[in-house]
């Protein structure tokens, strides 16, 4: 069984397009983040939540919406796709801060924007 | 605030080679650190972790000492093998309590 499973894996579309990328977890846990990882590897956060309330909002460019209807699932929204948008998005979640337990992470969502 | 600052890679190494990846953080308090791997087409997992002064996690041949005097968490290994191949993480949990990655370093090991 996966644990934090996410859809699509591969993403591509043009700029301007608006597009969504799911995230369900299925361990319990009441906090769950996104990711955004460039080319070079480099991880940020973007946003996170616990108990379906935002608790992390990173600089973030308003078109990013992340939207919770319950524990068990965190969606990323994104308008008015840009060039600079391309990256792998993960979806992670954890019970608490990370601290007690591990952040698990989905397998990530490859966006390229055309 | 809180930050992690890992070597460079990308490293590259022959099997059975001994490894390190240096990475030292700045935080207030007493963070707690964390070695997270990255699998080719996979997300991040938890590969080990310290949370006070002089802790030593480890885990599948890899370990790692929390040094509050140098600031410190250098990741080792005494023998790498192919399957290490991936990239590494390391991160920490301040006062925040926000999770905060370093930078990666890419590690191919090479047959």
């Amino acid at each position: 069984d996966t644990a934090v499973s996410q859809t699509p894996k591969y993403l591509v579309t043009q700029m301007g397009n608006d597009k969504s990328i799911k995230c369900e977890q299925n361990l319990g846990h009441d906090t769950m983040y996104w990711y955004k990882q460039d080319s070079k590897k480099f991880l940020k956060i973007m946003f996170s939540y616990n108990n379906k309330e935002l608790i992390i909002n990173e600089t973030v460019p308003n078109r990013f919406s992340p939207k919770s209807p319950d524990k068990a699932h965190l969606n990323l929204h994104i308008n008015s796709l840009e060039l600079g948008d391309s990256a792998v998005y993960f979806c992670a979640s954890s019970q608490g801060d990370g601290l007690a337990s591990p952040l698990h992470f989905g397998n990530g969502t490859r966006l390229t924007v055309t | 605030g809180n930050s992690v600052t890992q070597m460079e890679g990308p490293v590259t190494l022959s099997e059975e080679a001994f490894l390190t990846i240096n990475c030292t953080y700045t935080a207030t308090g007493y963070p707690s650190l964390f070695w997270y791997v990255q699998y080719p087409g996979e997300g991040l997992q938890l590969l080990l972790k310290a949370t006070k002064a002089d802790d030593k996690g480890s885990n599948k041949g890899f370990e790692a000492t929390y040094r509050k005097e140098t600031t410190s968490f250098h990741l080792e290994k005494g023998s790498v093998q192919v399957s290490d191949s991936a990239v590494y993480f390391c991160a920490l949990i301040g006062g925040a309590r926000q999770l905060t990655f370093g930078s990666g370093t890419q590690l191919t090991v090479l047959p």
